[in-house]
């Protein structure tokens, strides 16, 4: 594809419920992150995965959050039983190979969270 | 733990005036450092430098690093309405994976 893409862009949920964002990489782009970015920040390293393996989820906040790349393309975080600071915008990154100097990671637009 | 300081937090111009945004990091095992320009949306790639001294540049936007001062300037001449942004500073760490540590990021705003 031209770029990342995810669904949905916007999201309402009511705290307690589960929910599934998606990613769809760059096609044949190796390497996929996610980061969560709160109002005011920079985007902080959720998760990564390189084709089916992930290899680092060190920055998933708590046990709720769950992410999978089943077949080393799409990728869907899921977050259980929604809070309040969960609450952000949640973006996808995708690069072309793993652990290259001067391999950029390109981004999607991301899926704003709103848990009310 | 590696950490990304970007200065100032935010700025307003007028158009024409030119800026210089502010990147300080600390890192284990520096591999790369990148700026991105993030407008309500995806964050999108400006530059990455790896060597200190070399100067990139497209258009009106040119950055540089320092690896022994630990800081990266990203410079905007001619500013423009259109260049109101976050600008956000990242650093890659050879022994942190292939994550991006950000900093908090430089709003910018060009006033006509």
């Amino acid at each position: 594809g031209a770029g990342v893409s995810q669904s949905p862009r916007y999201k309402v949920a009511k705290r307690g419920q589960d929910v599934a964002l998606r990613c769809d990489p760059i096609s044949g782009h190796v390497s996929l992150f996610w980061y969560q970015q709160a109002l005011g920040q920079g985007p902080e390293f959720l998760t990564y995965f390189q084709n089916e393996a992930q290899l680092d989820k060190s920055g998933l906040p708590s046990d709720r959050f769950f992410a999978e790349r089943p077949e080393g393309s799409v990728s869907t975080l899921k977050i259980q039983r929604t809070q309040q600071e969960d609450s952000a915008v949640y973006l996808c990154a995708s690069s072309h190979l793993a652990g290259a100097t001067g391999e950029t990671q390109y981004f999607g637009p991301g899926t704003r969270l709103l848990v009310l | 733990e590696d950490k990304v300081v970007q200065s100032p937090l935010s700025l307003v111009v007028h158009e024409g005036d030119t800026v210089t945004l502010n990147c300080s990091y600390e890192v284990t095992n520096f591999r790369s450092l990148l700026w991105y320009k993030q407008e309500k949306k995806a964050p999108t790639f400006l530059f990455m430098l790896t060597s200190s001294g070399i100067e990139k540049k497209s258009g009106r936007l040119s950055s540089i690093l320092d690896k022994k001062e630990l800081f990266s300037i990203l410079n905007i001449t001619a500013t423009q309405t259109g260049d109101s942004a976050v600008y956000l500073c990242a650093v890659e760490d050879n022994n942190a994976g292939n994550m991006l540590t950000f900093g908090g990021g430089t709003r910018l705003m060009v006033k006509p």
